[in-house]
């Protein structure tokens, strides 16, 4: 089946710290990924997505690259922000053409100043 | 381009006792999705349609859970009777079509307690 695993957190940096959040996942066939988050008081958003293995996703700083071999899609952004802080989750679509989501248990982020 | 909107943002309601949430897709979207999200968790989708049709309910409580889009543009989702472990935030997500490259726009959430 599919399924994803995400890094606990919660995760409080420093600002212009290095981040780093794990996401492994378990599917058949060759799905897309995707790292979405939720910022506090609004809806989840789409941050960035790989399609295919080796593709790289990366948006507003953060990059994410899908390795195959180990069934990653690890989240990082060389210097985070104040304005960072918020949930993040590691979602996988299957192969199959009906794009359901699954997603990671999300981890929160906190960027103090 | 407006997002997706849901409504209520909020509602309290006591076990078995019913409740109904609303969702209105952005514009042109034929694909819409209602996922559920209990605290500390991630979603999980209850069901998708595309246009008035249903793709995928495998994951809807049947029993309890309902979900109607008419005429393939709004849609409710309703809970009768609610249970405790219905507690989560609602969230409706729309997509142009169904494959896996089509991004999903959340909307904001209904957030049910049941006490």
């Amino acid at each position: 089946g599919n399924s994803v695993t995400q890094m606990e957190g919660p995760v409080t940096l420093s600002e212009e710290a290095f981040l780093t959040i794990n996401c492994t996942y378990t599917a058949t066939g060759y799905p897309s990924l995707f790292w979405y988050v939720q910022y506090p008081g609004e809806g989840l958003q789409l941050l960035l997505k790989a399609t295919k293995a080796d593709d790289k996703g990366s948006n507003k700083g953060f990059e994410a690259t899908y390795r195959k071999e180990t069934t990653s899609f690890h989240l990082e952004k060389g210097s985070v922000q104040v304005s960072d802080s918020a949930v993040y989750f590691c979602a996988l679509s299957d192969s199959n053409g009906a794009n359901n989501l699954f997603f990671g248990t999300g981890t929160r982020l906190t960027v103090i100043p | 381009e407006a997002g997706v909107a849901q409504s209520p943002r909020y509602k309290i309601i006591e076990k078995r006792q019913s409740v109904a949430f609303w969702c209105n897709p952005i514009s042109g979207h034929a694909t819409l999705y209602w996922y559920q999200q209990i605290l500390g968790q991630g979603p999980k989708l209850l069901i998708q349609f595309q246009n008035n049709g249903v793709v995928d309910d495998s994951q809807l409580p049947k029993d309890r859970f309902s979900a109607e889009r008419l005429k393939g543009v709004d849609s409710t989702l309703k809970i009768q009777p609610a249970k405790l472990e219905d507690s989560a935030v609602y969230l409706c997500a729309s997509s142009w079509g169904g494959g896996a490259r089509n991004e999903q726009f959340f909307g904001p959430g209904t957030r049910l307690t049941v006490l």
